[in-house]
């Protein structure tokens, strides 16, 4: 089975100082692909990243940075310079290629972190 | 522009009532799923649609039921034997179920029952 963790329930900084929101995804296939999605107030999920199993590149755009090492199951998420619109729910999630889910879930996401960013 | 839009925003029911959820995209995707978010929690998934007239239970099926007549269209029916209704409903599709692809959401349905 599927699962994801993100252990930090709540985190609050001031405003331009950098943050990690850590993921920590368990699966037995080799294949599989990672996501990162921002739900801010209003509710809607928007998409922020994909990457798959083989591609363990680190990745960079503009103030977001994502970590993502097989060795410890982890791929966490660094915004750096936060600012007061980051303030929002990040989630973690992982899916699997057709035919390899569990349940009928294609995306397992984990149970989310609440970052505010306070000015 | 192409998204997805789910009505209304905030619903209200009374207990023994069934409700329908909206959610319709255009965004030709042949997937649309339905998810369910209590306070904080993850998405748990409750039904999801790969192709017109046909779509299989997630995780959380039970007391709720769906219908995919047209490719836009995948609304869905919270019913009186759903214990404990009351949560944020997410709509979401994408290209094709595989798992790389990635999920595009509506703005959600808040359900409260009274």
């Amino acid at each position: 089975a599927q699962k994801v963790t993100q252990a930090q329930t709540e985190i609050s900084v001031v405003e331009k100082e950098d943050v990690t929101l850590d993921c920590v995804y368990e699966t037995r296939d080799t294949t599989y692909y990672l996501f990162w999605y921002k739900q801010p107030p209003s509710g809607e999920l928007v998409f922020l990243i994909r990457r798959n199993s083989f591609d363990e590149q680190n990745e960079i755009s503009g103030r977001y940075s994502w970590n993502f090492q097989k060795s410890t199951s982890s791929f966490n998420f660094t915004i750096t310079a936060s600012q007061v619109v980051d303030s929002a729910v990040y989630f973690c999630a992982l899916g699997l290629p057709e035919g390899q889910e569990t349940s009928g879930s294609r995306l397992t996401f984990g149970e989310g972190t609440q970052l505010t960013v306070n000015p | 522009d192409g998204g997805i839009t789910q009505s209304p925003k905030y619903l209200f029911r009374k207990e023994g009532q069934n409700v329908t959820l909206s959610c319709e995209q255009n965004l030709n995707h042949d997937a649309m799923y339905w998810y369910r978010q209590d306070p904080g929690q993850g998405l748990r998934l409750i039904y999801y649609s790969q192709i017109v007239n046909d779509f299989q239970k997630g995780d959380i099926a039970e007391g709720y039921s769906v219908s995919r007549e047209k490719k836009e269209s995948f609304p869905l029916t919270v019913t009186s034997a759903q214990k404990n209704p009351t949560a944020f409903y997410l709509c979401a599709s994408s290209i094709g179920l595989a798992g790389h692809n990635e999920q595009f959401f509506g703005p959600g349905t808040r359900l409260t029952v009274l």
